[in-house]
């Protein structure tokens, strides 16, 4: 079966500290993808980034980082110097081919985690 | 242009009313998608077009109605809806490419409450 788990419902934290929310994923298998999407208040998801299995390194921008490791199925996301226009909740999503009915994934997410940044 | 835009913003109806949802895109993505998401819980599927043609129906009651007329419009037909079916409709399109999965763009929303 695919799952994707966020076992942190709500973090808060200060301004200015870094924070990781965790993603642990389940799936037979071998080639699939991994993503984060942001969903501020306003409701609208922001795809963040999309990583296949095939590439474990870690990517970072600006803020942003992520660790992705094969090892303990986790696809990790950290931000740096937390701003109070981080606070949204954040969904990491897996998609993968065995669920293909058609060439279209269905990408699963998991249950998020809502981050409140306090200033 | 990474746009996705949904019309209206907000939509109150009556379980007796016909309403639609309106989403459009011009990213000349072939795939689009329909969403609905309950407060505090992620997006749920419903519908999935590809190149026009609808893949996916995720056991959608038939009170909900999608079409796709274009590659960048996508519709979704409302009627004799419930109070439960009050949420965020999220519209979202994506590349489509055999043994790739692509990142998704989604629109805004539109709030719906069913009264």
């Amino acid at each position: 079966a695919q799952k994707v788990t966020q076992a942190q419902t709500e973090i808060s934290v200060v301004e200015k500290e870094d924070v990781t929310l965790d993603c642990v994923y389940e799936t037979r298998d071998t080639t699939y993808y991994l993503f984060w999407y942001k969903q501020p208040p306003s409701g609208e998801l922001v795809f963040l980034i999309r990583r296949n299995s095939f590439d474990e390194q870690n990517e970072i921008s600006g803020r942003y980082s992520w660790n992705f490791q094969k090892s303990t199925s986790s696809f990790n996301f950290t931000i740096t110097a937390s701003q109070v226009v981080d606070s949204a909740v954040y969904f990491c999503a897996l998609s993968g081919f065995l669920l293909r009915k058609t060439s279209y994934d269905k990408v699963i997410f998991g249950p998020g985690t809502s981050l409140s940044v306090i200033p | 242009d990474t746009e996705v835009t949904q019309t209206p913003k907000h939509l109150v109806m009556g379980m007796t009313n016909k309403k639609s949802l309106k989403c459009e895109q011009h990213m000349g993505h072939r795939a689009m998608y329909w969403y609905k998401q309950k407060a505090k819980k992620p997006p749920e599927l419903m519908f999935v077009y590809s190149y026009e043609k609808l893949s996916i129906n995720e056991s959608v009651p038939s009170r909900f109605s999608p079409e796709c007329p274009n590659s960048s419009l996508l519709n979704l037909h409302l009627h004799a809806l419930q109070p439960e079916d009050s949420a965020l409709y999220l519209c979202a399109s994506s590349q489509e490419e055999t043994g790739y999965s692509y990142e998704q763009y989604f629109g805004p929303g539109t709030r719906l409450t069913v009264t």
